[in-house]
Parts: structure tokens; C-alpha cells; sequence
């Protein structure tokens, strides 16, 4: 079946640091991909989404690059700040009404 | 516009007490859907709607029931409360869009505790 294996946290890095979170997927067909971020005391936004193989998406200084020959769609960020602190979440979506969600990673960013 | 509405924020249970969560959203939208979301784990979908009228489950329904009289509104029932269902509970909606990826927008979240 369709599901997504995200990286583990928490993560803590300091600020203006590099962020690489992991993202890998298995799915039949060609789903779509999506980074999710929330924020504390609040619901899911959608940060970043990729439709097809070779894709970037990207927000906020936010990347992650739609692999299909490594099943991938890792999140970067060159320099996060202390704003960036929050829960990211991997996601896939493969033709049905559902998204697959990964575990998600705790990002905390110290000045 | 609100976006999607879910209440309450925070709410403590007895065991086998049932409680209605509700959400409402102000964008039109045909797609609803509820979420779990466990300490430590992704989302996982309970039920969703494509429109009135029209439910499915999702990945975990046991013990719960929805309905879907209206666009607007996607209630989530818990009959009989238990320890299991104590999670964080967000409602999500999606337009309709011939390109199925157009993204789902997330509720604030409803804290339920069962004790």
C-alpha cells in the first residue's frame, strides 16, 4: 500500500543553520507530494507541493525536489530561523481521497 | 473568510460519555475530511465526505460516525468514549478541481482527552 517514511526527530539545529529533513515514499502510480508544516496550537498549512517526477516545489525558502528514481522528496532550507520552529510533515497522494502522512519532525531552531 | 472552523479546542470525556465534534467551513467546498493525530504520529483519516449527502470511511473508523447534511458542516460523533480515542482531532477541507492535487485546508485542531 501507499505510505510515506519520514526522517525521525526531533531535530535542533541553531539559527542560520542548514536543514535537511528525509522523506521517502512507496506508492503505486505516480502520486503527488506535499511538506505540511504546524505550527504550535495550530493545524496543518501546506508549505510546499510537487506533482510530478523532477518537480521542485518551494516556499519560504523551503525546497524539496520530486524524486521518482529514489522515491524521495526531502526538505531543505539553507539558513532556518527561530520562526521556522514547528512540526513538518511528508505527504502523499496517489489518486484517492486521502492523503498518507509521515510520522512528522519536530524542527526546533535556537537563536 | 474563516476558512475551517472546528469546536471545541479542548474537551475532557468519561469514559463511555459520547460527544459531537463539529466543523464548518466557509469556502464551498465539496471535500471534507477528519483526522487523528496521535503523540508521535502522522494524521490518520477517520471518514471523509466528497459532498452532502456522501460519506466514506477512511483508515480508522471504528467508533465513530459522521454525517454530512449540509456543505459547510462535517460532524464527527463519538458514541461511546474511549481511553483509544484520546487524540488531537482535525477537520480539513479541499475544493473541487479537476486537478486532484489542489491541497487541503486544516482546521485548528480539537484536543480530546478520555479519562
Amino acid at each position: 500500500g501507499d505510505s510515506v517514511t519520514q526522517m525521525e526527530g526531533p531535530v535542533t539545529l541553531s539559527e542560520e543553520a542548514f536543514l535537511t529533513i528525509n522523506c521517502t515514499y512507496t506508492a503505486t502510480g505516480y502520486p503527488s507530494l506535499f511538506w505540511y508544516v504546524q505550527y504550535p496550537g495550530e493545524g496543518l498549512q501546506l508549505l510546499l507541493k510537487a506533482t510530478k517526477a523532477d518537480d521542485k516545489g518551494s516556499n519560504k525558502g523551503f525546497e524539496a525536489t520530486y524524486r521518482k528514481e529514489t522515491t524521495s522528496f526531502h526538505l531543505e532550507k539553507g539558513s532556518v530561523q527561530v520562526s521556522d520552529s514547528a512540526v513538518y510533515f511528508c505527504a502523499l497522494k496517489a489518486g484517492a481521497n486521502n492523503l498518507f502522512f509521515g510520522t512528522g519532525t519536530r524542527l526546533t531552531v535556537i537563536p | 473568510n474563516a476558512g475551517v472552523t472546528q469546536t471545541p479546542k479542548f474537551r475532557i470525556l468519561k469514559i463511555g460519555q459520547s460527544m459531537t465534534l463539529q466543523c464548518t467551513q466557509d469556502m464551498n467546498h465539496n471535500y471534507m475530511y477528519w483526522y487523528r493525530q496521535d503523540p508521535g504520529m502522522g494524521l490518520k483519516l477517520i471518514y471523509y465526505s466528497v459532498g452532502a449527502g456522501i460519506t466514506d470511511k477512511g483508515e480508522v473508523p471504528n467508533g465513530y460516525n459522521v454525517s454530512r447534511s449540509t456543505t459547510e458542516d462535517f460532524p464527527l460523533r463519538l458514541e461511546l468514549a474511549a481511553p483509544s480515542q484520546t487524540s488531537v482531532y482535525f477537520c480539513a477541507s479541499r475544493p473541487p478541481s479537476q486537478e486532484a492535487n489542489q491541497p487541503q485546508h486544516f482546521g485548528d485542531g480539537t484536543r480530546l482527552s478520555i479519562l
